[in-house]
């Protein structure tokens, strides 16, 4: 079937860490990968993808990590900053000729300062 | 920076009358989405829009939802009779390309009394 878990419902982190925020998929098919941030009362907003055909990509202060063997995703957020407080969702997707993005549960990110 | 919009901010209905939501993508993207997110729960896909017709529902878009672009511009979402279970965020998303990025506007938040 489709799903997308995450392993930790909140993390806090010092201001200035670095974040880890870690997702499971189940489906083996899926070839797009994208990260999300949601602030409260807001649309989700784009931060970083990653295609299948590839196994680390990085943005701005942000890197994403595919482990395909293991179907596992993670974004890491550097010197983390007080905004980067939020809901970070990893959503897939399961490709099969769609371009649905299926979505998991979230982890709330709290940075202290 | 271009923007997904949408109207209304927030729409309080009676069970049983219909709403339309609104959404007006970015000007160059050709494929639209309708997503929801009930309170506290992750995002949901709903429909997938592309040449004027649907590409893919979930199971959740049933007779009571309809999509249309009625003038070229505006995307809109119809829940012909709505429940009190349709009271969630709805999250318009559009794309340049069926297999990239997804960019989503801030919601509409539904509420069904």
């Amino acid at each position: 079937g489709e799903s997308v878990g995450l392993h930790l419902p909140t993390l806090s982190v010092q201001e200035g860490d670095n974040s880890i925020i870690n997702c499971a998929y189940s489906n083996s098919a899926s070839d797009y990968f994208i990260w999300y941030k949601q602030e409260s009362g807001k649309g989700p907003q784009f931060i970083i993808d990653i295609r299948s055909n590839m196994d680390k990509r990085q943005g701005q202060r942000v890197t994403v990590l595919l482990n395909k063997t293991v179907k596992h995703l993670s974004l890491q957020i550097a010197a983390t900053q007080p905004g980067d407080s939020a809901v970070y969702f990893c959503a897939e997707n399961p490709s099969l000729g769609g371009n649905k993005l299926v979505f998991g549960a979230g982890t709330i990110l709290r940075v202290k300062s | 920076e271009p923007e997904v919009t949408q109207t209304p901010s927030h729409q309080v209905t009676q069970m049983g009358q219909e709403v339309i939501l609104r959404c007006v993508p970015i000007s160059n993207h050709l494929y639209f989405y309708w997503y929801r997110q009930i309170l506290g729960q992750k995002v949901e896909f709903l429909v997938s829009f592309y040449n004027n017709e649907i590409s893919e529902k979930s199971e959740i878009f049933d007779d009571q939802f309809s999509v249309e672009r009625p003038d070229g511009s505006n995307f809109t979402l119809k829940i012909r009779s709505t429940k009190l279970e349709d009271s969630a965020m709805y999250f318009c998303a559009t794309g340049a390309r069926w297999d990239n990025e997804q960019f989503f506007g801030p919601g509409t938040r539904l509420t069904v009394l």
